[in-house]
């Protein structure tokens, strides 16, 4: 079982360049998130989904936008890159459901840096 | 809204010395309280957790405790080794957002020979 992948698995990108992050999942939860993981601000929600064909914003959710076409993938399109967006994203997902819900499994993060 | 406030690092210490980091939240529910730690290199891995009042989390030697009284959930071990050495997060769910996780700015651990 793969759990959670991300790709790729870092980046560097021009400014204005548009970027998509991928997230997989094989557990099939219903539950997905991202987050990008800053030196000194610990992770900051983006977006997250609570079933598949359901978004919601996150804390931080400005220059990104996420869709849930199916349980398994969650991806993350940044539109237009820029500098402030040079961050490590990290996909998780939970159950969703019942005393389980609130655990997250998380992937190997994706290194993006925006110049 | 909700918010964790945990101790800034970096916490040093020598293999074998108890660890404490400490951690307070800001709720208004009764959130799931969390542990995570992220081992350099790679991504979180979830520690401990507890999900109601009193309980006790545990895993590897680690522990903590949800303290309602005093909105805590400090994380403790009473012998640290060299392999503890990475960054922990302290978490509480967000009901508001798809239960999503509201993290601490992390407690970066050195342990040394």
């Amino acid at each position: 079982i793969a759990g959670i992948t991300q790709a790729p698995t870092s980046q560097i990108l021009a400014a204005g360049r548009r970027m998509t992050l991928r997230c997989t999942q094989d557990m099939r939860h219903n539950a997905m998130y991202w987050y990008r993981q800053d030196l000194g601000l610990g992770l900051r929600l983006i977006h997250y989904s609570n079933t598949a064909g359901t978004t919601g914003k996150g804390e931080v959710p400005d220059g990104y936008s996420v869709s849930r076409a199916n349980t398994d993938d969650f991806p993350l399109t940044l539109a237009s890159a820029v500098p402030s967006q040079t961050s490590v994203y990290f996909c998780a997902s939970s159950d969703g459901a019942g005393a389980r819900r609130n655990e997250q499994f998380f992937g190997p993060g994706t290194r993006l840096t925006v110049l | 809204g909700d918010s964790v406030t945990q101790m800034e690092g970096p916490v040093t210490l020598s293999e074998e010395a108890f660890l404490t980091i400490n951690c307070t939240y800001t709720a208004t529910g009764y959130p799931s309280l969390f542990w995570y730690v992220q081992y350099p290199g790679e991504g979180l891995q979830l520690l401990l957790k507890a999900t109601k009042a009193d309980d006790k989390g545990s895993n590897k030697g680690f522990e903590a405790t949800y303290r309602k009284e005093t909105t805590s959930f400090h994380l403790e071990k009473g012998s640290v080794q060299v392999s503890d050495s990475a960054v922990y997060f302290c978490a509480l769910s967000d009901s508001n957002s798809g239960y999503a996780l509201n993290f601490g700015k992390g407690t970066s651990l050195l342990v040394t020979p």
